[in-house]
């Protein structure tokens, strides 16, 4: 069975200082990785993807993530937070299998303070 | 371009009526998917579609079903609403597997009493 799990349900940070949101997944064949952003009444938007290559990906507004096949993590980071990153973040897979679902986790909040 | 189009945006069922989400896109893509999110759950997936035709089974379809008669068309059912399908409901679509991004309607609010 293939899932998806992100640790952390919120994670209050303050504005300009450095965030992780966690993403592990399991899966007995290769994946493709991604992370999508929410914002309040809306649908999800594609932040960053991971599919072949270099390990590290990056998004245009400053965002990371890195994919780590031995821990099959896929952690997001972003050095310095902005008020308007306050969103929800959604760590997602895709199984290259026949199946093709794309399968969510369960959300982290990121709450920016000033 | 509309992109993904979800209709209805709410709607208010009484337990036992049934209802049709209509899902439209206009991106000419090939996979088309239906989730339903809950607070703390985050997104789980319902049905999806490989292409016009096919239908197949996500993590949660019980008292669900779908149909994809037009590419550019998914149509989830609710034969019977129970106060369990009350949620938030998105249609995704993308134009293949993996390598381009999934594109996300506004979602349906859906209440169930």
């Amino acid at each position: 069975a293939q899932s998806v799990t992100q640790l952390d349900s919120q994670v209050p940070v303050f504005e300009e200082a450095p965030v992780e949101l966690r993403c592990n997944y399991s899966s007995s064949v290769s994946v493709y990785l991604f992370w999508y952003v929410q914002y309040p009444n809306q649908g999800l938007q594609l932040l960053l993807k991971y599919l072949s290559g270099s390990t590290l990906v990056e998004s245009i507004n400053g965002f990371e993530a890195e994919f780590n096949k031995s821990q099959t993590s896929f952690h997001l980071r972003k050095p310095s937070v902005h008020i308007s990153d306050t969103a929800e973040y959604f760590c997602a897979v895709i199984r290259m299998d026949s199946s093709y679902k794309l399968i969510f986790g369960s959300g982290t909040r990121l709450l920016v303070r000033p | 371009n509309a992109g993904v189009t979800q209709t209805p945006k709410f709607r208010v069922l009484k337990t036992g009526q049934s209802m049709t989400l209509l899902c439209a896109q206009d991106m000419n893509h090939e996979y088309m998917y239906w989730y339903r999110q809950d607070p703390g759950m985050g997104l789980r997936l319902i049905h999806y579609s490989v292409g016009e035709g096919t239908t197949a089974k996500g993590e949660v379809p019980d008292g669900y079903n779908v149909s994809r008669l037009k590419k550019q068309n998914f149509l989830l059912g609710l034969e019977s609403a129970a106060p369990s399908q009350t949620s938030v409901y998105f249609c995704a679509s993308s134009y293949s597997v993996g390598n381009t991004e999934a594109f996300f309607g506004q979602g349906t609010r859906l209440t169930v009493v």
